[in-house]
């Protein structure tokens, strides 16, 4: 079946330092979502991908989707304690399947 | 608020019980899903129904039974569950537009967070 790879598991940035989480599929996705799930809490979508190249920006966060569509990123610039959480890509067609996630520890 | 609820937020049982998770989606959704949150396995997906009918059962035990008796319901019945079933259980909703291309975000409930002894 489709399988969606996240890296890294886990990563720890000072506040102020970028970060970035990378999802791989081994299939063509016909769309890719990212999630995001603060400790102790649910997770909330923040954005869906769908065109062959695309980047879509949210203040300090950019979400990119490659041209083969078999790959994403999510890159935070400046990072700050508020990110704190696991960030997940769910790639795929009509129901998605989950990555699983970046958890992103931020340092003040 | 997600428009998401679920029931109870936490639950301890024995493995001889028998218990039921609740999920409530106000949002109009046509779609609900359970999903399993643990340490080992981050989100896997248990049961989707859509328009009522399950599309999808990953190949869960039987001791989890679904029921979904309209579209803004969805319960997990748990029985003789294991230890290892220990984990955050999420219920999500979202809008099937199958055919559109469209996109199925999911609107995730608070979860209940279920202790097997």
């Amino acid at each position: 079946g489709q399988q969606v790879m996240q890296i890294p598991q886990y990563q720890h940035v000072q506040e102020g330092e970028d970060f970035t989480t990378y999802c791989n599929s081994s299939t063509t996705l016909s769309n890719i979502q990212w999630y995001k799930q603060r400790p102790g809490g649910h997770p909330v979508f923040l954005i869906q991908l769908v065109k062959s190249g695309e980047v879509k920006k949210q203040k300090r966060l950019t979400f990119q989707f490659g041209e083969a569509k078999k790959n994403s990123s999510l890159h935070i610039t400046a990072t700050q304690t508020t990110d704190v959480g696991t960030y997940f890509c769910a790639g795929g067609s009509y129901i998605p399947t989950f990555g699983r996630g970046t958890s992103l520890i931020v340092h003040p | 608020e997600t428009g998401v609820t679920q029931t109870p937020r936490h639950l301890v049982m024995g493995m001889t019980n028998k218990k039921s998770l609740k999920c409530e989606q106000h949002l109009g959704h046509n779609a609900m899903y359970w999903y399993k949150q643990s340490a080992k396995k981050p989100l896997e997906l248990m049961f989707v129904y859509s328009l009522e009918e399950r599309v999808e059962n990953n190949s869960v035990p039987s001791r989890f039974s679904p029921e979904c008796p309209n579209s803004s319901h969805l319960f997990l019945h748990l029985h003789t569950l294991q230890p290892e079933d220990s984990a955050l259980y999420l219920c999500a909703s979202s809008q099937d537009r199958p055919g559109t291309g469209a996109v199925n975000e999911q609107f995730f409930g608070p979860g209940t967070r279920l202790t097997v002894l």
